[in-house]
């Protein structure tokens, strides 16, 4: 099985502040990986799917890099706002399987 | 709209009675997989099915069973039910993406299923 680590574990943010959180996973055998917000009770959506070293990718505030090269990738939040508070999952892609990380809950209190 | 309907939403059942909980999408997706998610473990995927009559282990695949007859639903099948298959279970399709792979398609989940089994 294999080792997808998110960090930190937990976060809790002032409205307005900036975070940033790391997803590690194995540099071999990559194909993509995935980044999802799963607020509670309901289901996880796509935030991205990156498959290039280097990727950089935007939606509105939240923005997502990619370095496959040392197996690593970055979430940022800039300017968080109570409505970003979810639990944040990235996953890595093989051809046809995918393993998640055991997720960074935040927490952006008003 | 699209989407993926799992039923049931939730259910208590007891050891040992055989139960399926159904998983059907209407984007005509491809792929398909059903994941469990407990406390401290993560997102764990079961099984997952690239086509239909086209299925696969996942990491947990012990004590369950899938199949995929049509391409719209794939149904989990737990044949004996223990109280360590308790758990909020995801069903969730992707599209066949770029370079005749899966990986680079976003996942669409359902809103899940939470089995409680005593």
């Amino acid at each position: 099985i294999l080792n997808v680590e998110q960090s930190p574990q937990s976060l809790h943010v002032q409205e307005g502040d900036s975070t940033n959180f790391t997803c590690s996973f194995p540099s071999s055998n990559f194909y993509a990986l995935h980044w999802y917000r799963w607020e509670t009770a309901k289901s996880p959506e796509a935030l991205f799917v990156m498959t290039l070293n280097g990727d950089e990718k935007k939606k509105g505030r939240i923005s997502a890099t990619l370095n496959t090269k040392e197996g690593y990738s970055y979430l940022y939040i800039k300017g968080s706002q109570p409505e970003d508070s979810a639990t944040y999952l990235c996953a890595f892609s093989g051809y046809s399987t995918l393993t998640f990380g055991k997720g960074t809950m935040l927490l952006v209190s008003p | 709209e699209a989407q993926v309907t799992q039923n049931p939403r939730y259910l208590i059942t007891v050891t040992g009675k055989k139960l399926t909980v159904t998983c059907s999408q209407n984007m005509n997706h491809e792929y398909m997989s059903w994941y469990r998610q407990d406390p401290g473990l993560g997102l764990r995927q079961i099984y997952y099915s690239m086509n239909v009559e086209v299925t696969d282990k996942g990491d947990v695949p012990e004590g369950y069973k899938v199949s995929r007859k049509e391409k719209r639903n794939f149904p989990l099948i737990l044949e004996s039910p223990s109280p360590n298959q308790t758990s909020l279970y995801f069903c969730a399709s992707s599209l066949f993406g770029r370079g005749l792979t899966y990986s680079n398609q976003p996942q669409h989940f359902g809103d899940g299923t939470r089995l409680s089994i005593l």
